[in-house]
């Protein structure tokens, strides 16, 4: 059974610029959620995707904004980026809305110049 | 605000000891809890989970006790093995049973370091 992948592995930008960041959930998981970490806090949600739909969103602007793929694969997409939008960039999948456990991926670093 | 409290940012333990990582918090709508443990330049890993019905769960070296009326979980682990050594998260699950817009809300994470 694969886990949860994520490419790329790091990335930097400079202000202004759009990033898109993918996610291939596990293997039977149909929801697929984002979470930036900043350094030193606590993983910080942004969105949740379920069967290709948007199911929940956190405190994040629309400049945030997602995908999900009939493979369940997601990608997240930052426009406008900023200084403080440098953060650990993770992906979770569970099975399904109703399942508690979220599985992560190794996360992307996007450092933000 | 934040709502998923860890307040020791770090605990240092020798090898075979018991680790005890503590998280408390403000809402008593939080209906399910998470412990994550985080290596450096990896995602978290799921650990141990529990049930707000429940005071206790138990797997293997880990076990999480959930006490609501303090609001307040703990983490143990017995015994500490340095493999433990790494950032461990405490993160609480909020929504309906049918998972509508079920999010995790995290601690900032406690740094655990076993000494051998």
């Amino acid at each position: 059974e694969t886990g949860v992948t994520q490419s790329p592995t790091h990335l930097i930008k400079t202000r202004g610029q759009q990033v898109t960041l993918r996610c291939s959930s596990q293997s039977g998981h149909n929801t697929v959620s984002w979470y930036q970490q900043a350094l030193g806090q606590g993983p910080q949600f942004i969105f949740q995707y379920y069967r290709e739909e948007e199911n929940g969103r956190g405190n994040f602007p629309p400049r945030f904004s997602g995908l999900q793929f009939p493979n369940y694969s997601s990608e997240l997409n930052v426009n406008a980026l900023e200084l403080d939008d440098s953060a650990l960039y993770l992906c979770a999948s569970r099975k399904g809305l109703g399942e508690e456990t979220q599985y992560f991926g190794p996360g992307t670093r996007l450092l933000v110049l | 605000d934040q709502q998923v409290k860890q307040n020791s940012p770090s605990l240092s333990v020798q090898e075979g000891r018991i680790s005890i990582l503590n998280c408390d918090y403000t809402n008593s709508m939080f209906d399910y809890f998470l412990w994550y443990k985080k290596y450096p330049a990896e995602g978290p890993t799921f650990l141990i989970s529990i049930s707000s019905i429940k005071d206790k769960n138990e797997d293997g070296r880990f076990t999480v006790f959930l006490n609501k009326s303090a609001k307040h979980l703990s983490l143990h682990i017995v015994p500490s093995q340095p493999g433990d050594s790494a950032v461990y998260f405490c993160a609480a699950s909020l929504g309906g049973y049918a998972g509508n817009n079920r999010k995790l809300i995290w601690g900032l994470g406690t740094s655990l370091a076993v000494n051998p």
